[in-house]
């Protein structure tokens, strides 16, 4: 079946260094992929997303391109920072008549130190 | 517009017992999604509604939870007789059918502490 995978966390970081959270899927068909963010005793929030391949998503810095050839669609940010301390999920849905749902990786928790 | 609502926000009780959880989706939005997430995983998929209709249930989806959406507004899921292993955070999301992008509105969630 489907499946998202992401790097582990937590990863730790200091203001203003490149973040890189690695995704990778398996899907059939052309799947929409998705970056949701969690942050801490909030809900899940849709930070970027991207419908078909070699689409860049992007928001509040964040971008991630949809990589068919990779199966691949890892999130980066030139600068980060203390605010963006939280956990990042990547999802993707399956798309058609297939009712839309979202199929999550399992978190990477992001901390990022003054 | 205020989002998706969900309440209530926390739950504890006791095995054995019932729960009812309730989710207001953004009022357009006729697709109503639940998922559950434990410590430290991602949200899995449960079940979702188009309209009042419930199209698909996850294999997580045991005997002892129903979901309704009566009247394709809000939505309830309840779990009966529950155990200790449904504790969990339930989330219940909501999206437009006509969304290209499928992006779906999450709510807080309900935190249900099974003791």
């Amino acid at each position: 079946g489907n499946s998202v995978t992401q790097m582990e966390g937590p990863v730790t970081l200091s203001e203003e260094a490149f973040l890189t959270i690695n995704c990778t899927y398996t899907a059939t068909g052309y799947p929409s992929l998705f970056w949701y963010v969690q942050y801490p005793g909030e809900g899940l929030q849709l930070l970027l997303k991207a419908t078909k391949a070699d689409d860049k998503g992007s928001n509040k810095g964040f971008e991630a391109t949809y990589r068919k050839e990779t199966t691949s669609f890892h999130l980066e940010k030139g600068s980060v920072q203390v605010s963006d301390s939280a956990v990042y999920f990547c999802a993707l849905s399956e798309g058609g008549n297939q009712g839309g749902k979202l199929i999550f990786g399992q978190g990477t928790e992001l901390s990022v130190k003054p | 517009d205020t989002g998706v609502s969900q309440n209530p926000r926390h739950k504890i009780t006791k095995r054995g017992q019932n729960v009812t959880f309730r989710c207001d989706p953004i009022s357009e939005h006729n697709r109503l999604y639940w998922y559950r997430q434990t410590l430290g995983q991602g949200p899995e998929f449960l079940t979702y509604f188009q309209n009042e209709a419930q199209l698909e249930k996850s294999r997580l989806l045991s005997d002892r939870f129903s979901a309704e959406r009566p009247k394709g507004s809000f939505s309830t899921l309840e779990i009966q007789r529950t155990e200790q292993g449904d504790s969990a955070m339930y989330l219940c999301a909501s999206r437009s059918s006509g969304s290209s992008y499928n992006e779906q509105f999450f709510g807080p969630g309900t935190r249900l502490t099974v003791l």
